[in-house]
């Protein structure tokens, strides 16, 4: 079974500066996709960014950026310029790649606090 | 509307009632996926719709809970006979195709079983 783990129940930064979110997971599989989402207190779950295994570059979105590092799988967002919106939980999401009736794995979260 | 929906916002319940969760999933989606989300963790899976199909439902905790899509659009999720356990928020989320296409969430429903 897939597992996501992340490590850091609670990460702050001071506005305009520079976070890292780390996750990590456990997979059998060669061929996946790893996601970030973001959720406000508001509940509605928003994708930040994507990564599929078979590409070595890492995804970039404006100011969201992961270090995909596959043999490691390990997957860290980063986000720089933190914003007072972006004050969430975010959470680390797997899915295999090919199959359609498999769900996201998520981690348990991390809630981010932006410092103003 | 453009995104996925969720009815009630908010639902309270005495042990022992049974519940309906309603999810309107956005037009043209063929996938739909049911997830639980108690407080403090993140989304557990629950089942898998393509179209009318259930073509997952591992991740139903017990044989309380049941989720149907008879017309390949809107789902519900039936909770009978509710535990206090069962309090979390349940979201629902609907991608185009299958595969990894891009899942969207809907704003979920907060079930309190009291």
């Amino acid at each position: 079974a897939q597992t996501v783990t992340q490590s850091q129940p609670e990460m702050s930064v001071q506005e305009a500066e520079t976070v890292t979110l780390s996750c990590t997971y456990d997979t059998s599989e060669s061929d996946y996709y790893l996601f970030w989402y973001k959720q406000p207190p508001s509940r509605q779950m928003i994708l930040v960014i994507r990564q599929e295994a078979y590409k070595q570059q890492n995804a970039t979105e404006n100011r969201f950026s992961v270090n995909f590092q596959k043999a490691a799988k390990s997957f860290s967002l980063k986000i720089s310029d933190s914003q007072l919106g972006d004050a969430a939980m975010y959470f680390c999401a797997y899915r295999v790649s090919g199959g359609g009736a498999d769900g996201l794995t998520f981690g348990k979260g991390t809630h981010l606090i932006i410092q103003p | 509307g453009a995104g996925v929906s969720q009815s009630p916002r908010y639902k309270v319940a005495k042990r022992g009632q049974d519940v309906a969760l309603r999810c309107d999933p956005i037009s043209g989606h063929v996938s739909l996926f049911w997830y639980q989300q108690a407080l403090g963790q993140g989304p557990e899976f629950l089942t898998y719709f393509q179209n009318e199909a259930q073509l997952d439902k591992s991740g139903l905790p017990s044989d309380r809970f049941f989720a149907e899509r008879p017309e390949g659009s809107v789902s519900t999720l039936k909770i009978q006979r509710t535990q206090q356990e069962d309090s979390a928020v349940y979201l629902c989320a609907s991608s185009l195709g299958w595969g990894a296409g891009e899942m969207y969430f809907g704003p979920g429903t907060r079930l309190t079983v009291t």
